[in-house]
């Protein structure tokens, strides 16, 4: 079944540590994208990719790295946690295609909390 | 730019009431319409979509309608569910982008 994943969905980690969070899609989609939720709710775009070797810098400004090797795979990496990268992080996919209805599909989230 | 603006919340209703959220846009060009909802615990799921003027959306028994001349993608349900209680974002898609009202917290009692 075509889906979006994320792993781990809930992760508590020390300051200073390096962390990568997974993000894998088998819908065969071009765009994906990293948001940042805050605990009042709000998204906000953080990292996305047209496709393989694409990536783009979002609307927040974030210390998070990201990378596109491969098509199905968006993985999100913190060098050094710090308790002010406690969130929520979604990640998401949508079709490369042209205006008009490019829905985006979301996975289920990473909370993550750095002590 | 774009932005969305969406009636803050959090919304309280008693089951089999009538819900309103109310959400208008602002953004260049024709941009995509959407409503999703997120239960607790849980990643965003798309409720329902509009890709044009004056096309309404619907899904769970959830409506709304693409108002171009007001700007506005209000979401209505006429007799919610204690499985309803979830927070609710109105979005738009302009050029690739989404973007994201502040959601909108509501709670069905029983």
């Amino acid at each position: 079944e075509a889906d979006i994943y994320q792993t781990p969905r809930y992760l508590v980690i020390g300051t200073g540590k390096k962390i990568t969070l997974e993000c894998s899609q088998t819908m065969g989609h071009d765009k994906m994208y990293w948001y940042q939720q805050d605990p009042g709710m709000e998204l906000h775009l953080i990292h996305y990719s047209y496709g393989v070797n694409s990536t783009e810098k979002g609307d927040l400004s974030s210390e998070s790295t990201v990378s596109r090797i491969r098509t199905e795979h968006f993985p999100l990496t913190l060098e050094s946690a710090r308790p002010s990268h406690t969130s929520q992080y979604l990640c998401a996919s949508s079709e490369f295609r042209g205006s008009g209805y490019n829905e985006q599909f979301f996975g289920p989230g990473t909370r993550l909390t750095v002590l | 730019g774009n932005s969305v603006t969406q009636m803050e919340g959090p919304v309280t209703l008693s089951e089999e009431a009538f819900l309103t959220i109310n959400c208008t846009y602002t953004a260049t060009g024709y941009p995509s319409l959407f409503w999703y909802v997120q239960y607790p615990g849980e990643g965003l799921q798309l409720l329902l979509k509009a890709t044009k003027a004056d096309d309404k959306g619907s899904n769970k028994g959830f409506e709304a309608t693409y108002r171009k001349e007001t700007t506005s993608f209000h979401l209505e349900k006429g007799s919610v569910q204690v499985s309803d209680s979830a927070v609710y974002f109105c979005a738009l898609i302009n050029d690739y982008k989404l973007s994201f009202g502040a959601g909108t917290t509501v709670t069905v009692r029983a």
